[in-house]
């Protein structure tokens, strides 16, 4: 069946270190998303990517970047973690399209706290 | 400014309630979302409208694009629906999503 999974699923980092939160999707889907989740911000997105090589910037995109180098994966990594990326991270992907096409399907989540 | 309000942010019900959850919206739309999300739990899509209305089994998702206000019904509670709400927009020509806070649902048996 085809899936979205997100790995590791819980990583503990320092300040100042390199992290990258891997997202593999076999939905063939074009656009894929990366989240965060907090307490009293809600789900606030990062980056987003409509297709091979296109990444955006979203609402919260200071300190990560994303490649995209084929359909299926879309790495998020920190550049130099801070203890305020702390958070719950939430990757998704849709087909894009009209109607149904752009419904959102996420993954587990990846829990990254940051000493 | 939230582009998305959603209300109440908490809600406790006995089970068998009818439940409504509410959710406004300042902005134009393609489409509009309702997520759900169990605790410690992922994301899950619960319905996707652009009008009217959708249902599946106990959920109902109404959507009045003229007032851009939305609401989630839930018939017969039962405490397995006791979950987070998440109403989330597509903006007119984008593809990602907006969310407002969400809404946490408690089922009493």
């Amino acid at each position: 069946d085809a899936e979205i999974t997100q790995s590791p699923r819980h990583k503990i980092t320092e300040t100042g270190r390199q992290v990258t939160l891997a997202c593999h999707q076999t939905w063939n889907h074009n656009n894929m998303f990366w989240y965060r989740q907090d307490l009293g911000h809600g789900l606030r997105l990062i980056h987003y990517s409509y297709g091979v090589h296109d990444t955006n910037k979203g609402e919260v995109s200071d300190g990560y970047s994303v490649s995209r180098s084929n359909t299926e994966d879309l790495p998020l990594t920190l550049e130099s973690a801070a203890s305020s990326q702390t958070s719950v991270y939430f990757c998704a992907s849709s087909l894009a399209g009209a109607g149904n096409d752009n419904e959102q399907f996420f993954g587990p989540g990846t829990r990254l706290t940051v000493l | 400014k939230n582009e998305v309000e959603q209300s109440p942010q908490n809600l406790t019900a006995q089970e068998g309630e009818f439940i409504t959850i509410n959710c406004s919206y300042s902005v134009g739309i393609s489409a509009l979302h309702w997520l759900q999300q169990h605790p410690g739990g992922g994301i899950v899509s619960l319905f996707m409208l652009s009008s009217g209305k959708k249902k599946h089994g106990r959920l109902i998702a109404t959507i009045n694009i003229q007032e851009k206000h939305s609401s989630l019904h839930i018939t017969a509670s039962h405490p397995r629906d006791s979950a987070v709400y998440i109403c989330a927009l597509t903006g007119a020509g984008s593809y990602q999503l907006t969310f407002g806070k969400g809404t946490k649902l408690s089922v009493i048996p």
